[in-house]
């Protein structure tokens, strides 16, 4: 079955370093989502991407956020002066060939800011 | 009013328990309701999409109202593996921004 991939599953960094984290969504899909999931809380959409470029994001997606799909397969969030507030999971989707599909989720990256 | 509001349990039900959950959502012009299922610190998977018809997928129905704005799910004859928090999705307004629950918590015992 198949299924969207992230990496890395645990990353540890710094107060003030880039991460980037990395996402392989369903090969045939169109619709690519982040959301993430501070502990404890509910999940929180940050940004979706379609034909190259956001369509939506949200209050959270400032500027230190960017995504980026540099390939035809991995679809990438960076994060570029990390915050002790960005701790979190997070978690790559994708959805199919149509606007509101359900939407498919990876097992998420843990980022920790120290 | 949150964009979407679910009780937040927990529910603590017996195996073979029928348990109902209900869900709000504030904009009238949403367009795709879904439920999910998230395991402790796993990530959300998808239980099904919910049509205006309503719909079942064996133990599980979920129904929507547009009119009072809300969505529910049932799950019949509950199984310890139900156990999880279940999230109440919904995509705005039909267009790309996608709004969780906060989740609701079931715990089924033996």
């Amino acid at each position: 079955e198949p299924e969207v991939t992230q990496t890395p599953s645990h990353q540890v960094t710094q107060m003030g370093q880039e991460v980037i984290l990395r996402c392989v969504p369903i090969s045939n899909h169109l619709y690519f989502y982040w959301y993430r999931q501070i502990l404890g809380q509910k999940v929180e959409f940050l940004v979706s991407f379609y034909n190259n470029e956001i369509s939506e994001k949200s209050e959270i997606f400032d500027d230190q956020f960017s995504v980026e799909r540099p390939d035809g397969s991995n679809f990438t969030l960076k994060i570029r002066s990390t915050k002790l507030e960005d701790s979190a999971m997070y978690f790559c989707a994708s959805s199919g060939t149509e606007l509101n599909t359900e939407a498919f989720f990876g097992q998420g990256t843990r980022l920790t800011v120290v | 009013r949150k964009e979407v509001e679910q009780d937040p349990g927990p529910f603590n039900v017996p195996e073979g328990a029928t348990v109902a959950f209900n869900c709000t959502y504030s904009n009238s012009a949403s367009q795709s309701f879904f439920w999910y299922r998230q395991d402790c610190r796993k990530e959300p998977k998808l239980l099904m999409s919910v049509y205006s018809s309503g719909n079942e997928d064996g133990r599980f129905t979920a129904q929507l109202n547009r009119a009072s704005q809300y969505i529910s799910l049932l799950i019949r004859d509950s199984k310890l593996s139900d156990s999880a928090t279940y999230l109440c999705v919904v995509n705005l307004g039909g267009g790309f921004k996608t709004i969780f629950g906060a989740g609701t918590r079931l715990f089924v015992k033996a």
